[in-house]
């Protein structure tokens, strides 16, 4: 079966860098999704990733080893609005998107 | 750019009533758009994904008669829930492709339906 897991919940604090792991085990793969959703809101685009290696977008960054079926999403200077959940997504074979359950990341003073 | 307008944010109906909800993609055209519930504390589960001109493609265990989808031109795609029970109770929400497969979803701001 298709498999995306991540952690339920984090906890940071403010300033500091976070990061939050996403393996995955699918069905093909067309590349990973990162997508920020804050409570009682849809989901917004962080990044995508197809080829190994690192992404770099401002305070995010995220990371993809094909070959261990991993990603990472790096979070810097962690500001408070920041606090959310963090849903990685799989594109398979057949183009469809498998989600992991998100991780709940919350921001501490 | 790539901005979903979702409509309405929030509705309330009583059992056994009717809801449509819109979903409008304002500065592209959207060849695919897709269609979501999401309950509380859980990830989205993909209802049914929604092609231009075409029938709706509708995931396992979804029913079709009751999630009516109409994607009648390329920036507009509307779900109707029929005959609505409390237990359709949930945020639904829509997201649209800009152009390729790989390219990323634009989500729609979700629409809060209460059945009461």
């Amino acid at each position: 079966g298709q498999n995306i897991d991540q952690p339920t919940e984090m906890t940071a604090t403010e300033g500091a860098i976070v990061q939050i792991n996403c393996t995955y085990q699918t069905s093909g793969f067309n590349g990973l999704f990162w997508y920020q959703q804050h409570a009682g809101e849809a989901p917004t685009f962080l990044s995508y990733n197809v080829l190994d290696g690192l992404e770099e977008k401002g305070r995010f960054s995220s990371f993809l080893s094909r070959s261990k079926g991993y990603s990472y999403l790096l979070l810097k200077e962690l500001q408070m609005k920041d606090s959310a959940s963090y849903l990685c997504a799989v594109l398979d074979s057949n183009y469809q998107l498998i989600w992991g359950a998100g991780t709940k990341l919350i921001i501490k003073p | 750019g790539a901005v979903v307008s979702q409509h309405p944010s929030r509705v309330i109906c009583k059992s056994g009533t009717s809801v449509k909800i819109e979903c409008r993609s304002l500065d592209f055209q959207a060849t695919t758009m897709f269609w979501y519930r999401q309950f509380p504390k859980q990830s989205l589960m993909l209802m049914a994904t929604s092609n231009e001109g075409s029938k709706a493609t509708y995931e396992q265990g979804v029913e079709k008669d009751k999630f009516l989808i109409n994607h009648a031109s390329l920036t507009l795609s509307t779900l109707t829930v029929t005959s609505a029970h409390p237990e359709d109770s949930s945020f639904y929400i829509c997201s649209a492709q800009t152009g390729t497969d790989n390219s990323p979803l634009h989500f729609g701001n979700g629409t809060r339906l209460t059945v009461t």
